[in-house]
């Protein structure tokens, strides 16, 4: 099984201060890496996948590189709707795996 | 509107069963393998169970023997069938449509599954 490890476990930040988020993984994957956000009680949404490339109706803001085993999500400036829980998941192999979360936290 | 709407979760006993319900419509449901991703309280997310488009299926090792994921093309209606629940199964259960190759684009809100005596 393929161990995602995110860091770090919370980021505080101030609304247009830039956000990096990290993910490592056990194993290379290549590109096969997406991230997703979650707010309070809602579901996951979809932000990046195969690494570097935005899903549908994602603002530019946000921004995906890495490859192999090395991740990272970028928020360029933080909107106050920024603030909440990001997960990376791969899809290299089975079983499917998802990191433990970064909560992106108002300093 | 292109959605999926989970339920059938509850309050069940250890040992119990229960058969979770996602109803699809928006988009042709014979076009997308689907999934389950669960989320127990406070946690964060442990994928469960999929389902190709050619109905082959791959659990998680938790579940494995367990859990049966199965849909209804006649109904555009996914399903998961949870035997023998214990406590570490209680979460909220997702189901998602895949977005390309199991990446999940599409999320319902979820069916709460608590397992308690």
């Amino acid at each position: 099984e393929i161990v995602l490890t995110q860091s770090p476990a919370t980021l505080s930040l101030s609304p247009g201060e830039r956000a990096t988020l990290s993910c490592r993984a056990s194993q290379n994957v290549g590109s096969s890496l997406a991230w997703y956000q979650q707010k309070p009680g809602q579901a996951p949404r979809l932000l990046i996948y195969d690494a570097t490339n935005r899903a549908t109706g994602i603002p530019a803001r946000f921004s995906g590189s890495g490859s192999e085993t090395d991740f990272t999500l970028t928020i360029s400036s933080l909107e106050p709707e920024d603030f909440a829980v990001y997960y990376c998941q791969h899809r290299a192999n089975w079983p499917l795996t998802f990191g433990g979360g970064t909560k992106v936290e108002i300093k | 509107e292109v959605q999926v709407v989970e339920s059938g979760g509850g309050l069940v006993q250890p040992g119990g069963s229960l058969r979770l319900s996602c109803a699809a419509s928006g988009f042709t449901f014979t076009d997308y393998a689907m999934t389950w991703v669960r989320q127990a309280p406070g946690k964060g997310l442990e994928w469960v169970s999929a389902i190709r488009t050619d109905g082959s299926t791959k659990y998680a090792e938790s579940v494995e023997g367990r859990f049966t994921i199965s849909r209804d093309l006649s109904r555009n209606t996914l399903y998961l069938q949870m035997n023998s629940l214990t406590a570490e199964d209680t979460a909220v259960y997702y189901c998602a449509k895949t977005y390309g190759i199991w990446y999940f684009g599409l999320w319902g809100r979820g069916t709460l599954v608590t397992v308690s005596s």
